[in-house]
């Protein structure tokens, strides 16, 4: 019964080669996050939709794109992967305007070779 | 972006013995929530417990509760009776009350419970 599914848990793609990586929901909520979070650091927000409000964090590298084609469905487009965007990607879900925790996926563990 | 300070990368706590992890953070709201998150290795983060800052009782989750310090902006997080489970990492995280969705993350505290 996962509610905030990634897949896929672990990606491997080459350098500058455009990679996808998806998130799933059932829960229902319209706010959904991505997050990038290295290796012992704080995980970073990239961008959130609430509902279809894109809504983009202003140190944000271009490289990164997101879509959101319905409620359940969030994707996070690296258009030209380098080797610094080898992390972890959170996908978080929450309700907004009510006191509610984000629920987070397991993550997808990005590899850029 | 709002700031949140986790001050110890690392800390340890005898099995059953109690730890207190620290978190502040930096706002010029008077409404906003905050969270301890905990991340186990390999694993999905999870809720530990929530504080409203409107709230001035400290909130308890069994053996979690947290020393809300509004005035000092300091949220710190006690774990009574450690168990060898409680071993992860615990993030401190921020969320405005009324305007924007966005969650802030603290750096994290590496917690090790001895056996």
């Amino acid at each position: 019964d996962a509610m905030v599914i990634q897949n896929p848990r672990y990606q491997v793609t080459q350098f500058g080669k455009p990679v996808t990586l998806s998130c799933s929901q059932t829960l229902n909520h319209n706010v959904m996050y991505w997050y990038q979070q290295k290796s012992s650091q704080a995980p970073k927000l990239l961008f959130h939709y609430y509902d279809k409000d894109f809504n983009n964090e202003a140190d944000t590298p271009d490289n990164f794109q997101s879509r959101r084609p319905n409620t359940s469905f969030c994707f996070l487009d690296i258009r030209s992967p380098g080797l610094g965007d080898a992390a972890m990607y959170l996908c978080a879900t929450t309700l907004s305007g009510l006191n509610t925790e984000a629920f987070f996926g397991q993550g997808t563990r990005l590899t850029v070779v | 972006a709002q700031t949140v300070t986790q001050s110890q990368p690392e800390m340890s706590v005898q099995e059953a013995e109690t730890v207190t992890l620290s978190c502040t953070y930096d706002t010029s709201e008077s409404d906003y929530y905050l969270f301890w998150y905990k991340q186990p290795p390999s694993r999905q983060m999870i809720l530990v417990i929530r504080q409203e800052a409107y709230k001035q009782q400290n909130a308890t989750e069994n053996r979690f509760s947290v020393n809300f310090q509004k005035a000092a902006k300091s949220f710190s997080l006690k774990i009574s009776d450690s168990q060898l489970g409680d071993a992860a990492m615990y993030f401190c995280a921020y969320r405005r009350a009324n305007t924007g969705n966005q969650f802030y993350f603290g750096t994290g505290t590496s917690l090790t419970v001895i056996p």
